[in-house]
């Protein structure tokens, strides 16, 4: 069954690194047809594009975040991971992972959505 | 970087037409993407390109693209429509997606 599937910590303290993982179900990571990325979603509603990632390990990241995440790529386990260091407050989102459209280009439309893990981030 | 504007709300009566909107500037230029979000679920693409359909999206869903604003039509609305819908974008100039602030349609 095509889906995927993020877990996270839930609850973090400032400061911290925030490591979160996307399970993918059904379809190859390192499939050269997608590419892979986070969005996270405020309590706001508020929808910020994170970073994308191609199969070959490329990554693109959202300028604001840049200095601060990371995306990886574990083919043998299937999944995706993100890592966002020295966390906020501003933080606490609900985190999804999404696949692109099939042979599209960055910046095109995500086709597929996890449910999402939130992410609260305290001081 | 690049804005894109939503009006918050739209409301409808069931079985009318709702419409909308995703301003920006020439937006005409780039492609527009839009999302539904039920209420607790994780968004859903309902248009991409401008005005193309995912499969198994009905066809009540339409978009539009002109000038300096991007449209989305969803035709004999119902209950089951009621949802944010968020439009998004590429902004070129600086490498990155660019989210509408999401308007809730509302079923009267």
């Amino acid at each position: 069954q095509l889906q995927l599937q993020e877990s996270g910590p839930g609850l973090m303290k400032s400061s911290e690194t925030l490591s979160l993982t996307c399970t993918v179900s059904g379809v190859s990571i390192n499939s050269i047809n997608y590419y892979w990325g986070w969005i996270r979603q405020t309590p706001g509603k508020g929808l910020e594009w994170i970073g994308s990632m191609f199969y070959n390990g490329r990554a693109h990241y959202n300028p604001s975040l840049r200095s601060r995440v990371s995306m990886s790529v574990d083919t043998a386990k299937n999944h995706m991971s993100l890592s966002l260091t020295s966390v906020t407050a501003a933080d606490t989102a609900k985190y999804y992972c999404a696949r692109g459209l099939e042979m599209a280009a960055l910046g095109d439309a995500f086709d597929l959505w996890g449910q999402g893990t939130l992410v609260t981030v305290s001081s | 970087s690049y804005v894109v504007t939503q009006a918050p709300s739209v409301s409808v009566a069931p079985g009318k037409t709702a419409t909308i909107t995703c301003g920006g500037d020439n937006i005409r230029s780039k492609t527009v993407n839009w999302y539904q979000q039920r209420p607790g679920q994780a968004p859903v693409l309902v248009i991409y390109y401008d005005g193309d359909r995912p499969s198994g999206i009905p066809d009540r869903f339409s978009g539009s693209n002109s000038g300096n604003t991007a449209t989305l039509t969803i035709s004999r609305v119902d209950a089951g429509d009621e949802a944010d819908y968020f439009c998004q974008v590429w902004d070129s100039d600086t490498d990155q997606y660019v989210f509408g602030s999401g308007t809730t349609v509302t079923v009267l």
